[in-house]
C-alpha cells in the first residue's frame, strides 16, 4: 500500500551542478505529474508524463529542465546547471491508468541551491 | 486563465470550534475540485474530491461544497481538533480541451487549532 515515493527528501546542490529527483508512482498508477512550490508561492504544474511519453510539458522552463518516465523504473526530473532560483519543493503526483482524479501526492523533494 | 483565491490566508481558532475555509475561482468551466491538506515539510493529502455535477461531498467531520455559478467552494470543518492544524489547499484542473489534469492551486489557508 505504498503511496507515491519521492527521493531524496532533501537535496543540496551548488550552483552549476545537476539535480536529479526521483518519483515512483503508486502501485497501479501509470500517470505522473510534477509540480513545483516556490517559497511563498502556490504549487505550479510542470509536466505530465505517462510511461515513455511526455504528454504535457507546458509548465516546464524551456531550458535546463527535463523529465522522463521510462518503461522500467521511476520518473526522473532533471535540472541541469542549477541556479539559486531553482530552490523549491518539487512534488510528484500520480493517478490511475485512465488518468482520472484524484491525484495522489508524494512528500516532495526539498531542493536547496548554495 | 484560471485564478484561485483562498480566504483567509491564516486562521487561528480554539479547539472544538466549527469553521469554514473559502476558495473562489474565476472560470466556472471546471471538471472537479479537490481539497488537500499539507502538513509542514510534507506532501499533500487529498481530503475531498467534488465532481462538477455534484454540489457537496462529506468525509467524517469535513464537508466541501461547490457552487460553480458563483465560482466558490467552501470546506467546513466541524468540531476542530489540534490535529487539524495544517495548510488547506483547494485545486482545480484547467478545463477545456480535455486537460483536466493540470491542477491550479490556491496559496492555501494556514489553520491553527489551539488546545
Amino acid at each position: 500500500n505504498a503511496g507515491v515515493m519521492q527521493n531524496p527528501r532533501h537535496l543540496v546542490r551548488r550552483r552549476g551542478q545537476e539535480a536529479r529527483l526521483r518519483c515512483s508512482p503508486m502501485k497501479g498508477h501509470s500517470h505522473v505529474y510534477w509540480y513545483r512550490q516556490l517559497p511563498e508561492e502556490g504549487l505550479k504544474f510542470m509536466v505530465y508524463l505517462q510511461k515513455e511519453n511526455i504528454i504535457d510539458e507546458s509548465g516546464m522552463p524551456k531550458e535546463r529542465f527535463s523529465a522522463e518516465f521510462p518503461k522500467e523504473g521511476p520518473s526522473i526530473l532533471r535540472i541541469q546547471q542549477v541556479v539559486r532560483g531553482d530552490s523549491a519543493a518539487y512534488f510528484c503526483a500520480s493517478s490511475p491508468r485512465d488518468g482520472r482524479p484524484p491525484q495522489h501526492f508524494g512528500d516532495g523533494t526539498r531542493l536547496s541551491i548554495l | 486563465k484560471q485564478e484561485v483565491t483562498q480566504i483567509p490566508a491564516a486562521l487561528s481558532v480554539p479547539e472544538g470550534e466549527n469553521l469554514v475555509l473559502n476558495c473562489s475561482f474565476t472560470d466556472s468551466a471546471i471538471y472537479n475540485l479537490q481539497w488537500f491538506r499539507q502538513d509542514p515539510g510534507k506532501g499533500l493529502t487529498s481530503l475531498l474530491l467534488i465532481q462538477s455535477s455534484q454540489r457537496e461531498q462529506t468525509s467524517g467531520r469535513l464537508n466541501a461544497s461547490l457552487d460553480k455559478s458563483s465560482g466558490r467552494s467552501t470546506l467546513y470543518i466541524a468540531a476542530s481538533q489540534p490535529g487539524d492544524s495544517a495548510t488547506y489547499l483547494c485545486a482545480f484542473p484547467r478545463g477545456g480541451g480535455g486537460s483536466n489534469y493540470k491542477l491550479t492551486f490556491g496559496k492555501g489557508t494556514l489553520l491553527t487549532v489551539n488546545p
